[in-house]
């Protein structure tokens, strides 16, 4: 069965950071684009960032920008969000997503609190 | 960006009737649109892309309809595992966009 298992969220003060992390099973991550999107509380879904298959390629949201970096190791199976600069406006569950037009799977996602 | 707006936000049906959820863009997606269901405490997940192309495994009483600005997602009969919240995303133009989700409760 495909998974995708996101770690590393937790409670964080504002300005601080954060690294999620996003292991993929069975398949490999390597032939994939790859996405985080988020869900504040209440909320509907936005994304956040996005991947090529060999990381060559990245795009950001634009409240994101700047702060926020994607990456993989494809060697790792791997995904990760390195959060920077985080604010109060940042607080939701963070997916990862495989797929490239649309998300044909998601991880259980991983929650990011940011309080002081 | 696209924009785009689900109706209505909460949909109130009875077990066994149909549910018809819409989705409009503010400008042409074409068939360029994926359907996901969410139920509470879970991750979204896929059931239909191109407008109207079921996902792996999705029961024949979901289907997707429509193009351009105006899409439709049909529960024919509604069961109970299908009460959930319901998102459409389009996937036309860059960057894709999510609708803020249709409520579908139990009436």
């Amino acid at each position: 069965e495909l998974q995708l298992v996101e770690s590393g969220g937790g409670l964080v003060q504002p300005g601080g950071s954060l690294r999620l992390s996003c292991a993929a099973s069975p398949f490999s991550l390597s032939s994939y684009w790859m996405y985080w999107l988020r869900q504040g509380p209440g909320e509907g879904l936005v994304w956040v960032s996005r991947i090529n298959s060999d990381g060559t390629s990245t795009s950001y949201a634009d409240s994101v920008k700047g702060r926020f970096t994607i990456s993989r190791d494809n060697a790792k199976n791997t995904l990760y969000l390195q959060m920077n600069s985080l604010r109060a406006e940042d607080t939701a569950v963070y997916y990862c997503a495989r797929g490239y037009h649309y998300m044909d799977d998601w991880g259980n996602g991983t929650t990011v609190t940011v309080s002081s | 960006e696209i924009v785009m707006t689900q109706s209505p936000a909460t949909l109130s049906v009875s077990p066994g009737e149909r549910a018809t959820l819409s989705c409009r863009a503010s400008q042409s997606v074409s068939s360029n649109l994926a359907w996901y269901q969410q139920k509470p405490g879970q991750a979204p997940r896929l059931l239909i892309y191109g407008a109207s192309t079921r996902a792996t495994g999705l029961p024949t009483r979901f289907s997707g309809s429509g193009s351009g600005t105006e899409l439709t997602l049909t529960i024919s009969s509604l069961q109970s595992e299908d009460f959930a919240v319901y998102y459409c995303q389009q996937y036309n133009n860059w960057p894709w966009t999510f609708g803020q989700g249709t409520k579908v409760e139990i009436k």
